[in-house]
């Protein structure tokens, strides 16, 4: 099946510094792709869906500016958390749907402490 | 999409079936039944999807009523690996950039020894 690869799986970094998190398609073409954000005993959050070539969209309440979102080729997109804060901890997952796809792919997500 | 209500938790002995309601009495004619599951810290894992008729694949069964008011997802032999939450999404069958899909708080599945 499908497998979406998700890069690092646990990050820790220091408030005030960027996390790069990267998310590849293995073995398909993600013409879409989705960032969620799950808190602890929580249920996942969309955050922001991006298109290849395009701007994401981002859902109500996200900053733009603070979770940069590019998606440059059919099978990497990445998400930066730009000027981490401790709030940022978070779990984060990326999810991709390839042209014709009835169900959608996730990452194995990706564990951000920020201290 | 129409909203769906799950029991917030279930137990199911290791080696049964373990069956997983879910409530979607608002579900419009041509929207689907998704179920997906979520392993402690892992991401979500597609399962199943179906819009009226039955449908079995390797990892489940999925039973929807004659009104599609509701539907369950059967677990023929539930494992220890099976313990997860498990999501029950009603949708349209966009694809591309709709795809986007709205999660609920699921149900706890235990699978006990």
């Amino acid at each position: 099946g499908a497998v979406v690869s998700q890069h690092p799986s646990r990050v820790i970094c220091k408030s005030g510094t960027s996390v790069k998190i990267e998310c590849r398609s293995l073995d398909f073409q993600a013409t879409t792709m989705f960032w969620y954000r799950q808190f602890p005993k929580q249920s996942l959050m969309l955050m922001a869906t991006s298109n290849e070539g395009s701007k994401a969209t981002y859902e109500q309440g996200v900053e733009k500016d603070k979770f940069l979102i590019n998606h440059a080729s059919l099978t990497l997109s990445t998400l930066t958390v730009t000027s981490a804060h401790p709030e940022d901890s978070s779990f984060y997952i990326c999810s991709a749907t390839g042209t014709g796809d009835m169900s959608l792919h996730f990452g194995n997500g990706t564990r951000l402490t920020v201290t | 999409d129409a909203k769906t209500t799950q029991p917030p938790s279930m137990d199911c002995a290791e080696g049964r079936a373990a069956n997983l309601p879910c409530n979607h009495s608002t579900i419009s004619g041509n929207e689907y039944v998704y179920w997906y599951r979520q392993i402690h810290s892992q991401g979500p894992q597609y399962i199943i999807h179906g819009l009226k008729n039955n449908e079995t694949n390797e990892m489940a069964s999925l039973i929807i009523t004659e009104d599609r008011k509701s539907s369950t997802l059967i677990l023929p032999h539930a494992t220890l690996r099976d313990t997860a939450v498990y999501y029950c999404i009603v949708r349209y069958p966009h694809r591309g950039s709709n795809y986007k899909l709205t999660f609920g708080k699921g149900t706890l599945l235990t699978v006990n020894p």
